[in-house]
């Protein structure tokens, strides 16, 4: 089955104490994005990435890092997590230039906790 | 500021009848509009793009109309069931530098059906 998926889908930390989410998709897409999701601001860019080792900034990139080592995977990395990064974020996937951007494809989300 | 926002944050219909979702834009340099629905718990979902030299594109039961004029999008939903209740947001991607391939999404318009 063609997916995105993210771990963990819940999660409850402290500040300061580092953390990953990760995102992996099966459909050979070259572009992959990180959302947050918060009341009334819809989704709002954070990185993407056009390919492998090909990373940007979004809209709200500060507090976050990614990578992309591989295809398929595009972990979110959060160095030092404040209170204000409490959100839900989506991870989603797009064929890019062989298909379309426009055409997203979302992960089941993963809410995230900072205390 | 370039912004993509939205009429009304509820809609309520009755089951059967159609559905019209409105959204207003700001930034004339996008290239697409897109919609995506996301159902409670999960991710968006691609529905229907449109590209900002057309005025209309029909799908499945949808249909968006673009007035470019008065710079405005709706999504039309046909016979509307129960499965169509979800948030539903409009996206613009537009071609302003760095950020040719990125998506600008509103904050979303909460349709409920009524039985």
């Amino acid at each position: 089955e063609a997916q995105v998926t993210q771990n963990p889908r819940y999660l409850i930390t402290v500040t300061g104490k580092k953390l990953t989410v990760t995102c992996s998709q099966n459909m050979n897409h070259e572009y992959m994005s990180w959302y947050r999701q918060d009341p009334g601001l819809g989704l709002r860019q954070i990185y993407y990435s056009m390919n492998v080792e090909v990373t940007d900034k979004g809209d709200v990139p500060e507090g976050y890092k990614v990578s992309r080592k591989e295809k398929r995977n595009f972990p979110l990395i959060l160095e030092s997590p404040s209170p204000n990064q409490t959100s839900l974020y989506f991870c989603a996937s797009a064929a890019g230039v062989l298909g379309s951007y426009n055409e997203q494809f979302f992960g089941p989300g993963t809410r995230l906790t900072v205390l | 500021g370039e912004s993509v926002g939205l009429h009304l944050p509820t809609l309520s219909v009755q089951e059967g009848d159609n559905s019209i979702i409105n959204c207003a834009y700001s930034n004339s340099a996008s290239d697409y509009f897109i919609w995506y629905k996301q159902e409670s718990g999960k991710g968006p979902q691609f529905i229907i793009d449109i590209r900002s030299n057309m005025d209309k594109r029909q799908g499945q039961r949808v249909t968006v109309l673009l007035n470019k004029t008065v710079k405005h999008l709706s999504l039309q939903i046909a016979a509307t069931q129960p499965g169509d209740s979800a948030v539903y947001f409009c996206a613009e991607k537009a071609l302003s530098s760095g950020s040719a391939r990125q998506l600008t999404f509103g904050s979303g318009t909460q349709l409920t059906v009524l039985p």
